[in-house]
């Protein structure tokens, strides 16, 4: 079973740019997550969404962040513009559903800003 | 507000010894999920082992359990016959069994297996 995917791996941007992070979940699973992992950090989420559905993005910084999921698979986290403390891995998780349901975690993207 | 403690930043344990990491974690809530998952240099967070908060029994996974003290909210992680691969940071963290699956972290442990 192939697991979580995410690109890119490392992303090196300056302040005020934009950039995209692409996640591909495990097949099957309806719930996706966006954590933020900032060096040193346990991961924070950033965004959860059930099929195509935003379940809580209480900690999303809405006015510079933006994810999508759109037909309920794949899902686009967006920054733009950027700042020097979104540096930081960002984590793509999914689980088969909420209630306790073990999220499996892809690979993360490093993010730099500069 | 939902809280994990992971006291021992850093750790570190001779090869084939056994080493215990420990957590608590603070909810008022009373069912919930706790696990412990590691994360190698890599950067792939692992699931290394889940407890039912429900359950009574310890959780055990070949050569990981865990020791989980309901009223205490402590859960630790004990990791027998070390192997260099268990190189990593371990985070603590929960969950709910109803609602949102958010998971809420603690800051880590960094544990070094030495040869």
């Amino acid at each position: 079973e192939a697991g979580v995917a995410q690109s890119p791996r490392y992303k090196i941007i300056e302040k005020r740019q934009s950039v995209a992070f692409w996640c591909n979940p495990i097949s099957g699973h309806a719930t996706l997550y966006w954590y933020q992992q900032i060096l040193g950090q346990g991961p924070k989420l950033l965004i959860q969404f059930q099929n195509n559905g935003v379940v809580d993005d209480s900690q999303l910084p809405k006015d510079r962040f933006s994810a999508e999921r759109l037909k309920g698979v794949d899902s686009t986290l967006k920054i733009q513009p950027a700042k020097l403390e979104d540096s930081a891995v960002y984590l793509c998780a999914s689980s088969y559903s909420t209630g306790g349901e073990t999220q499996y975690f892809g690979p993360g993207t490093r993010l730099l800003v500069l | 507000a939902q809280t994990v403690t992971q006291s021992q930043p850093e750790m570190s344990v001779q090869e084939a010894e056994t080493v215990t990491l420990s957590c608590t974690y603070d909810t008022s809530e009373n069912n919930y999920y706790l696990f412990w998952y590691k994360q190698p240099p890599s950067r792939q967070m692992i699931l290394v082992i889940r407890q039912e908060a429900y359950k009574q029994q310890n959780a055990t996974e070949n050569r990981f359990s865990v020791n989980f003290q309901k009223a205490a909210k402590s859960f630790s992680l004990k990791i027998s016959d070390s192997q260099l691969g268990d190189t990593a940071m371990y985070f603590c963290a929960f969950t709910f069994r109803t609602g949102a699956n958010n998971l809420f972290f603690g800051t880590g442990t960094r544990l070094t297996v030495i040869p």
